[in-house]
């Protein structure tokens, strides 16, 4: 079992609509959890992230993350075709050697 | 700051050739990552670095590859020889230590685009 997971997608969506991301991760004792943003062609960069179970709300950004499950999603509210790009999902896990590991993410593409 | 600094920014190489692909952190940062992106892997860790020690290796592919950082500003990844499955995306990051672990936002370089042809 990978580390972490994603759906592979690509996940489409029109614009204006709701686009749920989910991940999945195989270590309970992660702790701190990641939603990266890549536009093709360039480096990841940081949208969200979420320690505590529950929801986070940044803007039309809401995470969801639920630690018995195993679970972390990011939702992105009245979706833009600038929100089109891979969504990347990373987990750092517990201990002195905890590494940042990331799912291989899915691609979003919002339909005009 | 200038962000994350990786050099050169694109590499075309012959098969057997070494490559060295070069990163500067952010100041302040503590860790220090290597990643490799392909389509079919996605983004793997292959080393990273903690108060410029190796901490963990075991992305590392084989023994073809080594890395390196001999001060808080400056990291390399060589490839010697190269092959042409080693055609991807290398991506350096940093980011701080705040005693939690990592927890905090980690920056990326531009990247490298290798390709051993």
């Amino acid at each position: 079992q990978k580390e972490v997971e994603q759906n592979s997608g690509p996940l489409s969506v029109p614009e204006g609509a709701i686009a749920s991301l989910n991940c999945t991760y195989s270590d309970r004792g992660s702790q701190s959890f990641f939603w990266y943003r890549q536009y093709s062609g360039k480096s990841p960069e940081l949208i969200m992230f979420i320690y505590s179970n529950g929801d986070k709300e940044d803007g039309r950004f809401t995470a969801q993350l639920n630690k018995a499950s195993q679970y972390v999603s990011l939702l992105i509210r009245d979706s833009q075709p600038s929100d089109s790009a891979t969504y990347l999902c990373a987990v750092t896990n517990t201990g002195a050697n905890s590494k940042l590991t990331f799912g291989k993410g899915i691609t979003l593409s919002v339909r005009p | 700051d200038a962000g994350v600094i990786q050099s050169p920014r694109h590499e075309v190489t012959e098969m057997g050739q070494e490559v060295t692909l070069r990163c500067k952190p952010i100041s302040g940062h503590d860790y220090l990552f290597w990643y490799r992106q392909t389509m079919m892997r996605g983004l793997e860790l292959l080393i990273y670095f903690n108060n410029n020690v190796p901490i963990d290796d075991s992305g590392m592919p084989e023994d073809r590859f080594s890395a390196k950082m001999p001060n808080a500003s400056f990291s390399t990844l060589k490839i010697q020889p190269s092959e042409p499955r080693d055609s991807a995306v290398y991506f350096c990051a940093s980011t701080l230590d705040r005693g939690l672990g990592l927890d905090t936002e980690a920056f990326f370089g531009q990247g490298t685009r290798l390709t051993v042809v």
